[in-house]
Order: structure tokens, then sequence, then C-alpha cells
């Protein structure tokens, strides 16, 4: 079966402008959750999604922000770009939850 | 505060020598503990998880709740046992996170 999928695969944005990020989940999976990996701070939760509610939000501003689709599809925006927003950005998608986790390939945020 | 420690950024290692990677944790309930691996231009993937007390690809992990920690370990390293090595933590109530810890990096040489 297809794993989880995220587009773009890199994407290079100039400081004060906004993205948006998607995650496409294993089929019948229903949690999406988002991970933030820099180098200095490693993998942050960012946010965790489970039929189209936010059950969980990471200690992110409010920059960042997410929704999930009634097809379990997520998408994530940040707002007003800041340099410090490059990294590497995961989803995850599950069942249910946590014990399940497969990871896609993420998404390489470049900010200039 | 619920955290993950790694002490080591890198362990670098002899093909056939025992591996030890180290994570303690700090979180005052009962957590879920897991393992994950990311190999060269792959995505992150579970390795194990403490409560299926199971052994993937020779690696294994106790639980130790005494001296809250949750350390990988393999008896003979194999040089495709080279990765990046990632503890994590969910506290196993709603929260519906991983806290992670900042990984160690497996060097085994030939």
């Amino acid at each position: 079966k297809a794993g989880v999928t995220q587009t773009p695969r890199y994407l290079i944005k100039t400081r004060g402008q906004q993205v948006t990020l998607s995650c496409s989940p294993i089929s019948g999976h229903r949690s999406v959750s988002w991970y933030q990996q820099t180098p200095g701070q490693g993998l942050q939760f960012l946010f965790e999604y489970f039929s189209e509610t936010q059950r969980n939000k990471g200690n992110f501003p409010g920059r960042f922000s997410g929704r999930q689709f009634s097809n379990s599809r997520s998408e994530m925006n940040v707002s007003t770009l800041e340099l410090g927003d490059s990294a590497l950005y995961l989803c995850a998608s599950s069942l249910a939850g946590v014990r399940g986790y497969t990871f896609g390939s993420g998404t390489r945020l470049t900010v200039v | 505060a619920q955290r993950v420690t790694q002490p080591e950024k890198l362990l670098s290692v002899f093909k056939g020598a025992p591996v030890e990677l180290k994570c303690n944790y700090s979180y005052s309930g009962s957590p879920e503990l897991f393992w994950y691996v990311q190999y060269s231009r792959q995505r992150l993937q579970l390795l194990l998880r403490h409560i299926s007390r199971e052994s993937i690809k020779g690696f294994t992990a106790d639980l130790n709740k005494g001296e809250t920690s949750f350390h990988l370990k393999k008896p003979f390293a194999q040089e495709e046992d080279s990765a990046m090595y990632y503890c994590a933590l969910s506290s196993g109530d709603s929260s519906y996170k991983l806290i992670f810890g900042s990984g160690t990096r497996l060097l085994v040489r030939p």
C-alpha cells in the first residue's frame, strides 16, 4: 500500500511569505501528526489531527496552523515566515495514535 | 516536564562489537517508549516499542522504570546498522504526541 506522501518535497520561500504543506496519510489512517525537525532543536511536535479535529498542539506560535479534511488528508500552514522556520517538516499517520506512526519523507522548507 | 535524553551524539563501534545506545527519560507517569531509526536518505521508521517486547534486526530494549532508561542494545553490530537512532516517549494518555530525544548517530566500522 502507498505510504505517507508529503508535497512538495522542497520549498524555498522569502521572509514574510506564507506556505502550505500537504500530507496524504496511508489509506485508512485517520490520525495525522506534524513534526518540525531542525539541527538545533531536533524533532518537535507541532499538532495532531483525528477525524478533522485537532487533539493536541505543540508549543509553536500561532503562525503555525493546520487542518484535516474529511478524507484524512492534512495541510499545515505557516504565515509570516521567519528565517528560523527553515526546517524539515515531517508528517506521520496512524490508525489512532502514536503507537503505529508511519512517517513521510518530509518537506524541506528553506526561508531566505 | 517530559524529556528524553540521549547523551551520545555519535557512537562509533567496529563490526561485530556490542552496541548500546543510551536513552533516559523524565516522566512521572507510565510512559510508552519507542526507538526510531533513520537510515541515510530514508524516512524515519519505527524500530521497536517497549510494550511489544520484540526484537527487530537483532536490537532489543528494556524499559527500566527505576533508572528511567530505555537503552537500545545489539550484541553484534553490522555495518548496515549505521544510522541515526531516536528514542521517543509518549505519555500514554491522550496526548497523541511523541517527545523525541536529540538522536545518536551510530557508525559501524568494518
